[in-house]
C-alpha cells in the first residue's frame, strides 16, 4: 500500500497567516492526490484534486502544489472558517489511502 | 441537489454482519462511482472500498474477506455488508461519490455518516 505521511500533526496559525501542510507519498502518485477540510462532527469536504485543481465554490486563498512523491496545501491568509482537519487523499494506486491528518486552529 | 444519506443499525453485536444502505439523489449510480470510507472517533480515514458505474467493484485488501458492496440501481441505493464484526470496526461509515475517470478517486460529495457501535 502506498504511505501518505502527513505534517505537521497539529498547527496554530493567526488570522491572515499562510500556512502550509504537506504530504510525503512513499512512492510517485503521478497527482492523482487530493485534499479534504473536516470540521468537528462533520463529514469530509473536498478542497483540492489533481494535486492543484481548485473544487468549485473553495475559496481561492486554497491551493494545491507538487508532484512526484511531495504535495503540499497552502491556505493563503488563514480565515476563522479555515479551523479544522485537513487530510489528503492519494489515487494512484489501489487501496486509495489517506495522510493522518492535521488538525489546523487559530492562534 | 446531490444528496447521499447513509442508514443502518447503530449498534452492532461481535461477530454479527454490518448492513449499510446508502441512498443517493441528484446522480445517477450508472454515471458515478459510489465509495464507502470509514473514521474511527478521533481518528483518521480509512477506505473501505468502491462500486464502479458498471457495477464492478474493488476492495481494500484489509477488508476484502468479510465486506461486500453491492446496489440497486433503480432505487438508488447501494449497499454495505461487513461479517465478523468486532470492537476495532467501531466507526463512522460515510458512503461519497466518486468523480468520474481519471478523477475516480476525487470524493466531492459524502454522506453525513452513520455512527456504528460494536457491544453486546
Amino acid at each position: 500500500d502506498i504511505q501518505m505521511t502527513q505534517s505537521p500533526a497539529s498547527l496554530s496559525a493567526s488570522l491572515g497567516e499562510t500556512v502550509s501542510i504537506e504530504c510525503l507519498a512513499s512512492e510517485d502518485i503521478y497527482s492523482y492526490l487530493a485534499w479534504y477540510q473536516q470540521k468537528p462532527g462533520k463529514s469530509p469536504q473536498l478542497l483540492i484534486y489533481a494535486a492543484n485543481r481548485l473544487q468549485d465554490g473553495v475559496p481561492s486563498r486554497f491551493s494545491g502544489s507538487g508532484s512526484g512523491t511531495q504535495y503540499s496545501l497552502k491556505i493563503s491568509g488563514m480565515q476563522p472558517e479555515d479551523e479544522g482537519d485537513y487530510f489528503c487523499l492519494q489515487g494512484s494506486k489501489f487501496p486509495l489511502t489517506f495522510g493522518s491528518g492535521t488538525k489546523l486552529e487559530i492562534k | 441537489q446531490v444528496q447521499l444519506k447513509e442508514s443502518g443499525p447503530g449498534l452492532v453485536q461481535p461477530s454479527q454482519t454490518l448492513s449499510l444502505t446508502c441512498t443517493v439523489s441528484g446522480f445517477s449510480l450508472t454515471s458515478y462511482n459510489v465509495h464507502w470510507v470509514r473514521q474511527p472517533t478521533g481518528k483518521g480515514l480509512e477506505w473501505m472500498g468502491v462500486i464502479w458505474t458498471g457495477g464492478s467493484t474493488d476492495y481494500n485488501s484489509a477488508l476484502k474477506s468479510r465486506l461486500s458492496i453491492s446496489r440497486d440501481t433503480s432505487k438508488s441505493q447501494v449497499f454495505l455488508k461487513m461479517n465478523s464484526l468486532q470492537t476495532e470496526d467501531i466507526a463512522t461509515y460515510y458512503c461519497a461519490r466518486g468523480l468520474q475517470w481519471p478523477h475516480y478517486y476525487v470524493m466531492d460529495a459524502w454522506g453525513q455518516g452513520a455512527s456504528v457501535t460494536v457491544s453486546s
